[in-house]
């Protein structure tokens, strides 16, 4: 079956420590990959994402992910987090149906 | 300002009184989508259009209705709340489906059934 997983609930990061959040996807073929990012009280905001071509995909705010086909794997990447990236994190994938499929998010806390 | 404008961000209700949760977008945007965001279940689909006068169900349509009219608006209708519909709710819209054209998200509708 389709599925896409956040393995990690709730992560707790010091600020200026590096991040990094985990997407599986279970699924036969290459699906379309995205990161979003949902601040409090505000709607989604795309991060980035990956259609084909360099594993490794730059986003907004500072943010990486990397595509790893053999571990059906797109994580989510950040050098040094600021107190402004507390939030919650989103993978979505896009299946071969062209419906865009959520993760059950990961809220990040960043602690001075 | 591009955005997608949900009203009201907040509603207490009563089991059985309907509700309407308005979502309009000023992009143009064919394709737009209803969510609703549960702890521990992420962002589950309820329905969506891909033009005026053109819906689908998504994954959770049940308790649900909406509708088209303009291209502009996609309210979302709850003929007859329960409890189990207290939920936070996103409109969502694009100029199509796929992954070509990011989603734009409203800032979502907090709602309560008593």
């Amino acid at each position: 079956a389709q599925s896409v997983t956040q393995p990690d609930i709730h992560i707790t990061v010091s600020e200026g420590a590096s991040l990094e959040l985990r997407c599986n996807y279970s699924y036969g073929a290459t699906p379309y990959l995205f990161w979003y990012v949902q601040s409090p009280g505000q709607g989604l905001q795309l991060l980035l994402k990956y259609f084909s071509g360099d594993t490794l995909v730059q986003g907004i705010k500072g943010f990486e992910a990397e595509f790893k086909r053999s571990q059906s794997s797109f994580n989510l990447r950040k050098p040094s987090v600021h107190w402004s990236d507390a939030a919650e994190y989103f993978c979505a994938v896009i299946f071969g149906n062209e419906k865009l499929t959520f993760g059950t998010g990961t809220r990040l806390t960043i602690i001075p | 300002e591009a955005q997608v404008t949900q009203n009201p961000r907040y509603l207490i209700t009563v089991t059985g009184k309907k509700l309407t949760v308005t979502c309009s977008q000023n992009m143009n945007h064919e394709y737009m989508s209803w969510y609703r965001q549960d702890p521990g279940l992420g962002l589950r689909q309820i329905y969506y259009s891909m033009n005026v006068e053109v819906t689908d169900k998504g994954d959770v349509p049940e308790g649900y209705k909406v509708s088209r009219k303009e291209k502009r608006n996609f309210p979302l209708i709850l003929e007859s709340p329960s409890p189990n519909q207290t939920s936070l709710y996103f409109c969502a819209s694009s100029f199509g489906p796929g992954g070509g054209s990011p989603l734009h998200f409203g800032n979502g509708t907090r709602l309560t059934v008593t």
